[in-house]
């Protein structure tokens, strides 16, 4: 079984501008998180979307959004860029249908420079 | 408000000994609690888990001690190999369907 793709793997980009980060998870799999990891802060939970709806949402900015497809990839937006915003982001996969709570697979993160 | 937290952020041990790394939680209603291990350039992988109805999980060289009194949970790696060498989060989550609340993790050193 195929695990949780990321892409791009690597990106720079400057002040002001936006970026959008794509995530395909495991296959069956309808929930889709999206964390944010920086040096010291462990992994900050930005969002989790189960059959295209949010279901959970951490506390950031709105100039971080997601969307789910109907195939369950998922993409998330950061517009107008800060520095801060330099971080690996992970997307995890589970499926989110379990009546216990079902462990997370994670994708190999997408590492965004803004200079 | 952290609420998972890994107070060491390192840890060095010799190949052969025993590895324990701590995690405190502040949320009561945490009932379920994982450990990932997360090497460079890869996203974090599942480790073991534990539910809240127990005290202690083993799997193979991991085991996982829940202390629900003190909200404390440890993992113990015996016996600590080199290829153990990574960063370890510890993760919470209260029921079925909610968010994981992730600790800062701990790297882990082990020395050959």
């Amino acid at each position: 079984k195929a695990g949780v793709t990321q892409t791009p793997r690597y990106l720079i980009k400057t002040r002001g501008q936006q970026v959008t980060l794509s995530c395909s998870p495991i296959s069956g799999h309808r929930s889709v998180s999206w964390y944010q990891q920086t040096p010291g802060q462990g992994l900050q939970f930005l969002f989790e979307y189960f059959s295209e709806t949010q279901r959970n949402k951490g506390n950031f900015p709105g100039r971080f959004s997601g969307r789910q497809f109907s195939n369950s990839r998922s993409e998330m937006n950061v517009s107008t860029l800060e520095l801060g915003d330099s971080a690996l982001y992970l997307c995890a996969s589970r499926t989110g249908t379990s009546a216990l709570v079902d462990e997370q697979f994670f994708g190999p993160g997408t590492r965004l420079t803004v200079l | 408000d952290q609420q998972v937290k890994q107070n060491s952020p390192s840890l060095s041990v010799q190949e052969g000994r025993i590895s324990i790394l701590n995690c405190d939680y502040t949320n009561s209603m945490f009932d379920y609690f994982l450990w990932y291990k997360k090497y460079p350039a890869e996203g974090p992988t599942f480790l073991i888990s534990i539910s809240s109805i127990k005290d202690k999980n083993e799997d193979g060289r991991f085991t996982v001690f829940l202390n629900k009194s003190a909200k404390h949970l440890s993992l113990h790696i015996v016996p600590s190999q080199p290829g153990d060498s990574a960063v370890y989060f510890c993760a919470a989550s209260a029921g079925t369907g909610n968010q994981f609340y992730f600790g800062t993790g701990t790297s882990l050193t082990v020395i050959p």
